[in-house]
């Protein structure tokens, strides 16, 4: 079974100032791991995944995140936030023998400037 | 780039009747996928379908049906919509071939409200 627990549904931060936003997963198989952003009224547009090799993955608008096996985590970050940067993040995990996605909660991202 | 789309932005319909949500991809994927999101509770999985004429029903099946008679095409079916259907529905798809799970692509979504 998978399944993806995001910590924090809402998350605030002042503009320029770190963003960490955070995923833990269960999978009784390697797993995969994604994270999506969406911003008001449109569809999910996909930041970044892990698959197999460097457990470092940067993704799209200056995000990055980071598969740590032993804390079974996959935590979104980046270094300065944007105003742009509002949104909702939602992490994934599928496995490669699935067909499905099983996405976290979501966490609410606001940039205060 | 893959381009997901959805017929409505925004659907009113009243109790009882029947909804049709259209989905369409232009990638020649495999795997459709169905999800209603609710505040709190992320993106359920309503129906997939993983090859014409095939589908599988996800987490949340219950009042909703499907259809996918051309590859390109996924179809959600309200029988006959209730005040507790309203939500965000989005559609996704991805390409069926094995190994490494390929990204989901959604559409821009369909708010829909139940009166």
């Amino acid at each position: 079974a998978q399944s993806v627990t995001q910590l924090g549904s809402h998350v605030s931060v002042s503009e320029g100032a770190l963003v960490l936003l955070r995923c833990n997963y269960s999978s009784s198989v390697p797993p995969y791991l994604f994270w999506y952003v969406q911003y008001p009224n449109q569809g999910l547009q996909l930041l970044l995944k892990y698959t197999t090799g460097a457990t470092l993955v940067k993704g799209i608008n200056g995000f990055e995140a980071e598969f740590k096996k032993s804390e079974t985590s996959f935590h979104l970050t980046k270094p300065s936030a944007h105003m742009s940067d509002a949104a909702e993040y939602f992490c994934a995990v599928s496995s490669n023998t699935g067909n499905q996605f099983y996405f976290g909660t979501g966490t609410s991202l606001t940039v205060i400037p | 780039d893959v381009k997901v789309t959805q017929s409505s932005r925004y659907l009113v319909k009243r109790t009882g009747e029947k909804v049709f949500l259209e989905c369409v991809q232009d990638m020649d994927h495999e795997n459709m996928f169905w999800y209603r999101q609710d505040p709190g509770l992320g993106l359920r999985l309503i129906y997939f379908s993983y090859d014409v004429k095939m589908k599988e029903k996800g987490d949340i099946p219950e009042g909703y049906s499907v259809s996918r008679e051309k590859k390109e095409r996924f179809s959600l079916i309200l029988e006959s919509a209730s005040t507790n259907q309203t939500s965000m529905y989005l559609c996704a798809s991805r390409d069926g071939l094995a190994g490494v799970p390929k990204t989901q692509y959604f559409g821009p979504g369909t708010r829909l409200l139940v009166l």
